[in-house]
């Protein structure tokens, strides 16, 4: 089955700093890769997702390349703001089955 | 329109007890996914519904079990609890069965399940 390891937290950054949250992955067959962000209190809402190698995903100012060769989908923002504290999923899927998620990355952001 | 709602957002049982946990998808939607999250194991699988039929089930005991109704909400239920059902308990509902990527899955904000 897949599988996912991310960089582990808690990531504490200043505002208007560069961000990088590395994550690899295992999976069978050719998967679809999603990050995911869920803000205190609330349940989890997808930030982006590419389906095939070398497509960039992006929406809120974050970013991530599908890179097969090394299996990674690194996620990244050039200027993080406060808005942004949240913790961070990866997740791989391929076939009919469930979204398999790494373990989170939390990230603070300070003013 | 309304998304995911889920009853009750916070709840607190002692061990041996059963729970019920309730989960209203967004209108339209016909599948409802549930997934335990804690701080060890992360996000993990319970159990998938659609058109009051169980599609997907992860790796948990049988004390976990659900059900959707016509409505298309959905009930999941622990029995006999144990400390380690401490968790957060997160549903999440979309248009059409299964995980295509297509099918996108949103989430519902959780209930906090304290077990002492």
């Amino acid at each position: 089955g897949n599988s996912v390891t991310q960089m582990e937290g808690p990531v504490t950054l200043s505002e208007e700093a560069f961000l990088t949250i590395n994550c690899t992955y295992t999976a069978t067959g050719y998967p679809s890769l999603f990050w995911y962000v869920q803000y205190p209190g609330e349940g989890l809402q997808l930030l982006l997702k590419a389906t095939k190698a070398d497509d960039k995903g992006s929406n809120k100012g974050f970013e991530a390349t599908y890179r097969k060769e090394t299996t990674s989908f690194h996620l990244e923002k050039g200027s993080v703001q406060v808005s942004d504290s949240a913790v961070y999923f990866c997740a791989p899927h391929s076939g009919n089955t469930p979204l398999v998620f790494g373990k989170g990355t939390r990230l603070s952001v300070i003013a | 329109k309304a998304g995911v709602t889920q009853t009750p957002r916070y709840l607190i049982k002692t061990r041996g007890q059963q729970v019920t946990l309730s989960c209203s998808p967004i209108s339209g939607h016909r599948s409802v996914s549930w997934y335990q999250q804690t701080p060890g194991q992360g996000l993990q699988f319970l159990f998938e519904y659609f058109s009051e039929t169980q599609r997907n089930k992860g790796n948990f005991p049988g004390r976990f079990s659900g059900r959707q109704f016509s409505n298309s909400r959905s009930e999941m239920n622990v029995s006999t609890l144990e400390l380690g059902d401490s968790a957060l308990y997160l549903c999440a509902s979309s248009l059409a069965a299964g995980f295509d990527f297509y099918n996108e899955q949103f989430f519902g904000p959780g209930t906090r399940l304290t077990v002492l």
